[in-house]
């Protein structure tokens, strides 16, 4: 069975860094897209960027490129979303989720339960 | 980037009732379009992707049909765990914007 396992749930102070991971199994890691997506409270859904963990090429959307960084440890299965110093907007729940290409398009699937991010003083 | 709409932002069903939520790109995306289920305190469910084709193990209530710029995302006859909101996402090219949700809720 595909699946993807993120960390729990994280309580911090604005302007420290967290880093959140996203641990799959059940398929080659190396070997898909891994995405980020973030959904605001009381929001929809945002594609904040991805990783292919086979070489870790990254691609960010512009609303979030140099405001976090993506990674994979493939050694692990592991992928990461990290920031460098939190803000109050980056309260939020994060989805990690696969990228499935095929039949000439493409599709996220599994996805993870997601990881809630709390930033408060 | 590509703009994604979605209508009705919310809607109430009953059981059994057959529902209907468009989707709309800002310019032509072909099939590249998917349907995931959201719930509360649960991981995003793919329904549909391509548009039409529907994820293994997804209940045939749900289709999906469309090309271009308009798609339709439905449900046969609603069950009580489809209460849920709806989320429609381009996948034509990055950035994968997704629409921005229908919440489907009890009448």
């Amino acid at each position: 069975e595909v699946q993807l396992v993120q960390s729990g749930a994280e309580v911090k102070k604005p302007g420290e860094s967290l880093k959140i991971s996203c641990k799959g199994s059940g398929y080659s890691f190396t070997n898909y897209w891994m995405d980020w997506v973030r959904q605001m409270p009381g929001k929809g859904l945002e594609w904040m960027g991805s990783i292919y963990p086979g070489d870790s090429v990254t691609r960010y959307s512009p609303s979030f490129q140099g405001q976090v960084t993506i990674s994979a440890d493939k050694s692990i299965s592991t992928a990461y979303l990290q920031w460098s110093s939190l803000k109050a907007s980056d309260i939020a729940v994060y989805y990690c989720a696969r990228r499935v290409a095929a039949a000439g398009t493409r599709w996220f699937d599994p996805w993870g339960p997601g990881t809630l991010v709390t930033v408060s003083s | 980037d590509i703009q994604m709409t979605q209508s009705p932002s919310s809607l109430s069903a009953s059981v059994r009732d057959r529902v209907s939520i468009t989707c709309r790109a800002s310019q032509s995306i072909s099939s590249h379009l998917n349907w995931y289920q959201l719930k509360p305190g649960k991981a995003p469910k793919l329904l549909i992707y391509a548009a039409s084709s529907l994820q293994g193990g997804v209940p045939s209530r749900f289709s999906g049909s469309g090309s271009g710029t308009d798609f339709t995302l439905t449900i046969s006859s609603l069950q009580p765990e489809d209460f849920a909101t709806y989320y429609c996402q381009q996948s034509y090219g990055a950035p994968f914007t997704f629409g921005p949700g229908t919440k489907v809720d009890i009448k």
